[in-house]
């Protein structure tokens, strides 16, 4: 299956310094790619849906100014948690759909994960 | 977007059938039938998906009621790489707005017992 990775898998910094994700589609192209956060023991919560070359959609409560999502190619999608906090230590898990336009639904593949920390 | 239920949990021993029930009785006519499962502190894994009729591939198969109200996924012998969080999910066949976007709800933690 194709295959989505994500840099770093962990990472920790101080509150009030700014964290950057990448996400890459290895061997397919990826119009749409998302963002996913989750806290322990809880599921997946979408945070964002981005589109190669245009602004990000964010799900409601989710602040944009906080979370910077960039979708500058169709294989690189990079999320920036702003200014963090303790509160945004989570697990960040980025997504992307498999362009082809000819198939009833695109499969959608997932990175594994950066824990991110916030001291 | 049309929810699922799942039971929290299911139990297994290794090498034995497994079939996770899933509930979507307000599933509309375009939305199709996902699977993904997550292990422990990884990304989800895409598993299987499907519309109306049965699928089957190497990690599992998909059972859909003929009123599609409920599917089953079915792994044919579980092995302790199985254990895992399945989630079923409903997507819309549209990608405008938040269309075809994959909402996850709570999932099944299936256990394998040697």
């Amino acid at each position: 299956g194709a295959v989505v990775s994500q840099h770093p898998s962990r990472v920790i910094c101080k509150s009030g310094t700014s964290v950057k994700i990448e996400c890459r589609s290895l061997d397919f192209q990826a119009t749409t790619m998302f963002w996913y956060r989750q806290f322990p023991k809880q599921s997946l919560m979408l945070m964002a849906t981005s589109n190669e070359g245009s602004k990000a959609t964010y799900e409601q409560g989710v602040e944009k100014d906080k979370f910077l999502i960039n979708h500058a190619s169709l294989t690189l999608s990079t999320l920036t948690v702003t200014s963090a906090h303790p509160e945004d230590s989570s697990f960040y898990i980025c997504s992307a759909r498999e362009d082809n336009p000819g198939a009833a639904q695109e499969t959608q593949y997932f990175g594994p994960g950066t824990r991110l920390l916030v001291l | 977007d049309a929810k699922t239920t799942q039971p929290n949990s299911m139990e297994s021993n290794e090498e034995e059938p497994v079939h996770l029930p899933c509930n979507h009785s307000t599933i509309s006519g375009t939305d199709y039938i996902h699977w993904y499962r997550q292990l422990p502190s990884q990304g989800p894994e895409y598993v299987i998906h499907g519309l109306t009729s049965n699928v089957n591939n190497r990690m599992a198969s998909l059972a859909i009621a003929e009123d599609r109200k409920s599917s089953t996924l079915i792994l044919h012998r579980a092995t302790l790489r199985d254990a895992a969080v399945y989630y079923c999910i409903l997507r819309d066949r549209g990608y405008g707005g938040s269309q075809g976007n994959l909402i996850f709800g709570k999932g099944t933690k299936l256990s394998v017992k040697p």
